[in-house]
């Protein structure tokens, strides 16, 4: 089992629509979460930060972990165009692990 | 405007070719990290460093070599030993306390290709 799994994608919605990506791990030592959004032939770039458990929500976006679970996700609301790009999920311990996510590639639609 | 610069954007290495990607960060960052971006495994790191004049091996280290010897810049050399190199190298840096709550900060990009 990998250390961190993110839905594989591509995923393909309408403009408009709900997104919500998902990633699940596997290290229970795992404290500080976020979202990386890479937009193709590009670095990526950080989206959203949480640290431990609960919601956070920056404009359109809403980053959600759940510890219990090992499962942190992120949703986007009003989707658009522009938000078309591969997004990572990644995450670290309080020492030296920090493990991302393989990927999902979004696209949405107009 | 601080960032991270990664040169060339595109490169093509022969069979046999050793080359050297660059790597230079103005945001005053002690840490520098290289990675390797394959399609469907995510980001794998290939050398760190903390300091200047240090460096540590990551995962995939094997057939690459790095130096540090300013803070601002840490280029990646791609021996002939890497058996396959054709990739997206991804350089990064950090602060010690951006890298806790903040993580990284990433360059553009290099597109290496064995032709």
């Amino acid at each position: 089992q990998k250390e961190v799994e993110q839905d594989p994608g591509p995923l393909s919605v309408p403009e408009g629509a709900i997104v919500s990506l998902n990633c699940t791990y596997s290290n229970s030592a795992f404290q500080y979460f976020m979202w990386y959004r890479q937009y193709s032939r590009k670095g990526p770039e950080l989206l959203m930060y949480t640290y431990s458990s609960g919601n956070k929500e920056d404009g359109r976006f809403t980053a959600q972990v759940d510890k219990s679970s090992k499962y942190i996700s992120l949703f986007i609301r009003d989707s658009q165009p522009s938000d078309s790009a591969t997004y990572l999920c990644a995450m670290r311990d309080y020492g030296q692990n920090f493990v991302f996510g393989p990927g999902t590639r979004l696209s949405v639609l107009p | 405007d601080g960032g991270i610069t990664q040169s060339p954007k595109y490169l093509f290495r022969k069979e046999g070719q050793n080359v050297t990607l660059s790597c230079e960060q103005n945001l005053n960052h002690d840490a520098m990290y290289w990675y390797r971006q394959d399609p469907g495994q995510g980001l794998r790191l290939i050398y760190y460093s903390q300091i200047v004049n240090d460096f540590q091996k990551g995962d995939i280290a094997e057939g690459y070599s790095v130096s540090r010897e300013k803070k601002e810049s840490f280029p990646l050399t791609v021996t002939s030993a890497q058996k396959n190199p054709t990739a997206f190298y991804l350089c990064a840096s950090s602060s010690p306390v951006d890298r806790v709550t903040y993580g990284y900060t990433f360059g553009s990009g290099t597109r290496l290709t064995v032709v």
